[in-house]
């Protein structure tokens, strides 16, 4: 079975400063599909990066990027320059072949400004 | 800007109403999704459909009922509403033609049953 461990309930993050964010998963599959997802209070559901198991270079999109350990199944993002409007929940996801999702338990994400 | 749409935004009712959940996507993704989340808590998938007159249980048992004529429209139906029902329900879809598509969702339905 897959699944998908977020170990932070909640975090919080200096305005401008770096944080990580931990997500490891389980699973017997070699391909397969890691997501980071953001949702803000009250709001929609967004795509923030995706990683690819089968690339072994990082994903990065602005200020998010993550670090994709295979052997270990661990997928953590790293947002940088933290700005107020990333405070929200984010999910790790795992999409193995058939489209079938697994998501974390979330990570919340308080930013201080 | 969303593609896909999900009404009401917010909804109250009382115990025992019939209600159904809108979703309907313009991006012509086979697949689409019913997660319930409560607040602040993870998804639990509850239904789902590889495309039309498809459809399957999800992971959670729920006692709503999906149905899918169209491609771009998948509600969700309630027979008989109870507060345990009380959440919000996600509708999300995916492009299954496209390796590695990840979930696009809608703006969610937040449920209160009184």
């Amino acid at each position: 079975a897959q699944t998908v461990t977020q170990s932070q309930p909640e975090m919080s993050v200096q305005e401008a400063e770096t944080v990580t964010l931990s997500c490891t998963y389980d699973t017997s599959e070699s391909d397969y599909y890691l997501f980071w997802y953001k949702q803000p209070p009250s709001r929609q559901m967004i795509l923030v990066i995706r990683q690819e198991a089968y690339k072994q270079q990082n994903a990065t999109e602005n200020r998010f990027s993550v670090n994709f350990q295979k052997a270990a199944k661990s997928f953590s993002l790293k947002i940088s320059d933290s700005q107020l409007g990333d405070a929200a929940m984010y999910f790790c996801a795992y999409r193995r072949t058939g489209n079938q999702f697994y998501f974390g338990t979330g990570t919340s994400l308080t930013v201080i400004p | 800007e969303a593609d896909i749409y999900q009404t009401p935004r917010y909804l109250v009712i009382g115990t025992g109403k019939k209600i159904t959940l809108e979703c309907s996507q313009t991006m012509g993704h086979d697949k689409m999704y019913w997660y319930q989340q409560d607040p602040g808590m993870e998804l639990h998938l509850i239904h789902y459909s590889y495309g039309v007159n498809s459809t399957e249980k999800g992971d959670l048992s729920s006692e709503s009922t999906v149905s899918r004529i169209r491609t771009e429209h998948f509600p969700l139906t309630l027979e008989s509403a109870r507060p345990s029902h009380t959440s919000q329900y996600l509708c999300a879809s995916s492009d299954v033609g496209q390796v590695g598509s990840p979930l696009h969702f809608g703006n969610g339905t937040r449920l209160t049953v009184t």
